[in-house]
């Protein structure tokens, strides 16, 4: 059964360096998301992705998040200058919304910020 | 904007036995999804069930069915012959169906434990 796979699985890095979290979608899905969940709080929505271009993003997602799909299969998430309350699990989640509208997750990036 | 409330932080449930996770949600919408998906300890999400606004009858697979209850906004999930596995941590999730993209709106989650 085909899955949305993440790496890495588990990212520590220091306050203010740049990260880069990669998603490789399910093949033939159009949505992309990623969402945040820090550690003992609710899953929460960071940004939606489709037809290459951002299609919503919450007000989490500020001006540090970019999102891009380099190569037409990996989707990632960056964040240019780490902060510590951005240490939490990040998962990117697809959907092929024209039949389902269902989002498929992936296991998800921890990372951490030190 | 649209809010979902899970009001049982957590619940705890006799190996067979049955369970039912409550769930609320406010929209001004008609046309939505609801879900509810899994994290187990490995923290992926994995969908359990999902329920369209629009139809009537409650979704069913296999030992989980919902409750659907669109005018009172209620979508609770009940676990009948509950397994060890079942153990996790379960988020109601809302979705708009009417816009150009499908963001999930999540509750902050029930943690049920079985015993055995």
């Amino acid at each position: 059964e085909p899955e949305v796979t993440q790496t890495p699985s588990h990212q520590v890095t220091q306050m203010g360096q740049e990260v880069i979290l990669r998603c490789v979608p399910i093949s033939n899905h159009l949505y992309f998301y990623w969402y945040r969940q820090i550690l003992g709080q609710k899953v929460e929505f960071l940004v939606s992705f489709y037809n290459n271009e951002i299609s919503e993003k919450s007000e989490i997602f500020d001006d540090q998040f970019s999102v891009e799909r380099p190569d037409g299969s990996n989707f990632t998430l960056k964040i240019r200058s780490t902060k510590l309350e951005d240490s939490a699990m990040y998962f990117c989640a697809t959907g092929l919304a024209a039949i389902s509208y269902e989002q498929y997750f992936g296991p998800g990036t921890r990372l951490t910020v030190t | 904007a649209q809010t979902v409330t899970q009001s049982q932080p957590e619940m705890s449930v006799q190996e067979a036995e049955t369970v039912t996770l409550s769930c609320t949600y406010d929209t001004s919408e008609s046309d939505y999804y609801l879900f509810w998906y899994k994290q187990p300890p490995s923290r992926q999400m994995i969908l359990v069930i999902r329920q369209e606004a629009y139809k009537q009858q409650n979704a069913t697979e296999n030992r989980f069915s919902v409750n659907f209850q669109k005018a009172a906004k209620s979508f609770s999930l009940k676990i009948s012959d509950s397994q060890l596995g079942d153990a996790a941590m379960y988020f109601c999730a809302y979705e708009y169906s009417g816009g150009s993209n499908y963001k999930l709106t999540f509750g902050k989650g029930t943690l049920l434990t079985v015993n055995p």
